[in-house]
């Protein structure tokens, strides 16, 4: 089955930029998209087709893709940006939905 | 407003069966597909299964399919999750949640979830 890889953490400290990657062999062809989810609550999307950000979500937030890459970057990061971040797209017939394994994002 | 209200969840044994139902409000149920997504204890999301806004189209992931059943119920702005022979590693917050189609897809409102613990 189709999978999608993310680093498991990232630690960054506040203002400087952290860089989540997502890596998946149907990326040239399908968008992905990014959530975030804090501790007792449900996901949030920050980045929807890889690099349009929904309203609301502040524009620290961005996406790229490079080939069988997406990254979500993250600048002037903030103590509440602390959370899971999970890219989701799809196989590359776009039936089946797949979430890669979560990054856990740390403020020091 | 969009609102996605889980129910069903619960403690069930092993091989057992449990119904989940997701009751939405605040849109216009039968224009969306929708989903369920799991999250099991300390453990990353999970896709689970999709269905079409007129139930023309189901997909299950690999981990579930012949064991759980998703159907929706337009007049009663309701979907639901039909879970039979199941294992501890089922156990997780079982997500309601609305799927957006651009050109790709993406869910765009969620349930709180309900909490799904399979174990004797």
């Amino acid at each position: 089955s189709y999978e999608l890889t993310q680093p498991p953490s990232v630690s960054v400290s506040p203002g400087q930029t952290a860089r989540i990657t997502c890596s998946g062999d149907a990326l040239p062809k399908q968008y992905a998209y990014w959530y975030q989810q804090k501790p007792g609550q449900a996901p949030v999307l920050v980045i929807y087709k890889d690099s349009e950000r929904p309203s609301g979500i502040p524009e620290r937030f961005s996406g790229s893709s490079s080939g069988t890459t997406v990254t979500l970057t993250i600048s002037g990061v903030q103590a509440e940006d602390e959370a899971d971040y999970y890219c989701q797209s799809a196989d590359s017939s776009g039936t089946y939905l797949v979430f890669g394994g979560g990054t856990k994002l740390t403020v020091l | 407003e969009v609102q996605l209200v889980e129910s069903g969840g619960g403690l069930v044994k092993p091989g057992g069966s449990l119904r989940l139902s997701c009751a939405a409000s605040g849109f216009t149920f039968s224009s969306y597909s929708m989903n369920w997504v799991r999250q099991a204890p300390g453990k990353g999301l999970e896709w689970v299964s999709s269905i079409s806004s007129s139930s023309s189209y189901i997909y299950y992931a690999d981990s579930v399919k012949g064991r759980f059943t998703i159907s929706r119920d337009n007049a009663k702005n309701s979907l639901y999750l039909q879970m039979n022979s199941l294992r501890a590693e089922d156990t997780a917050v079982y997500y309601c949640a609305r799927f957006y189609v651009d050109t790709g897809g993406h869910f765009d409102y969620w349930g709180q979830g309900t909490l799904v613990t399979v174990s004797s």
